[in-house]
């Protein structure tokens, strides 16, 4: 099976850095996620990591270490509309489906 | 329409009732998904279907029946549910296998179940 570990809020400026850290342990691992929620919207997608390192996507950025069981999602020049549910995710190495398993959520909050 | 819909947006049932979720995506994916989520607990994979057919079913109780008629619709039955299960339920398509690449799951808005 999977856990994943995840802050369940933080509280960040605007203008500001903030990272969020998620960590897992699992009996398979093929890929983590990066996922955004806003109050009673869907999630949309953010990031994916299979390998470790960063991986770059404008003012977000996510990184991975499948040794450590660890990944952080980056948030640069924090914006009020920033202000959401961060969701992290596991895929496992089970066949059939690409199946995530999610940790509950950091609730970031982006304060003037 | 684009992405993936999900009708209706909200529902309230009595526990005697018997409803069904409905679930359509236009991003012809070939894998569906729905998941369940409730205040402060994580988001809860239910059930999934790839190539129409069911390859999980995550030990859901039989009042939920799922029904996958073709790749691009998906429903969800509901039948004399209980009051903890009110929650958000939400489906997502994505494509299978995920051989390479992150094939990420799409989300619908959701359907916000209350059972009176």
């Amino acid at each position: 099976g999977q856990n994943i570990d995840q802050p369940t809020e933080m509280t960040a400026t605007e203008g500001a850095i903030v990272q969020i850290n998620c960590t897992y342990q699992t009996s398979g691992f093929n890929g983590l996620f990066w996922y955004q929620q806003h109050a009673g919207e869907a999630p949309t997608f953010l990031s994916y990591n299979v390998l470790d390192g960063l991986e770059e996507k404008g003012r977000f950025s996510s990184f991975l270490s499948r040794s450590k069981g660890y990944s952080y999602l980056l948030l640069k020049e924090l914006q009020m509309k920033d202000s959401a549910s961060y969701l992290c995710a596991v895929r496992g190495l089970t066949g059939g489906g690409n199946k995530l398993t999610f940790g509950t959520g950091t609730q970031l909050k982006v304060e003037l | 329409e684009t992405g993936v819909t999900q009708t209706p947006r909200h529902l309230v049932m009595g526990m005697t009732n018997k409803k069904s979720l409905k679930c359509e995506q236009h991003l012809g994916h070939n894998a569906m998904y729905w998941y369940k989520q409730s205040a402060k607990k994580p988001l809860e994979l239910m059930f999934v279907y790839s190539l129409e057919e069911r390859v999980e079913n995550n030990s859901v109780p039989s009042r939920f029946s799922p029904e996958c008629p073709n790749s691009s619709h998906l429903f969800l039955h509901l039948h004399t549910l209980q009051p903890e299960d009110s929650a958000l339920y939400l489906c997502a398509s994505s494509q299978d296998p995920t051989s390479g690449g992150a094939n990420e799951q799409f989300f619908g808005p959701g359907t916000r179940l209350t059972v009176l």
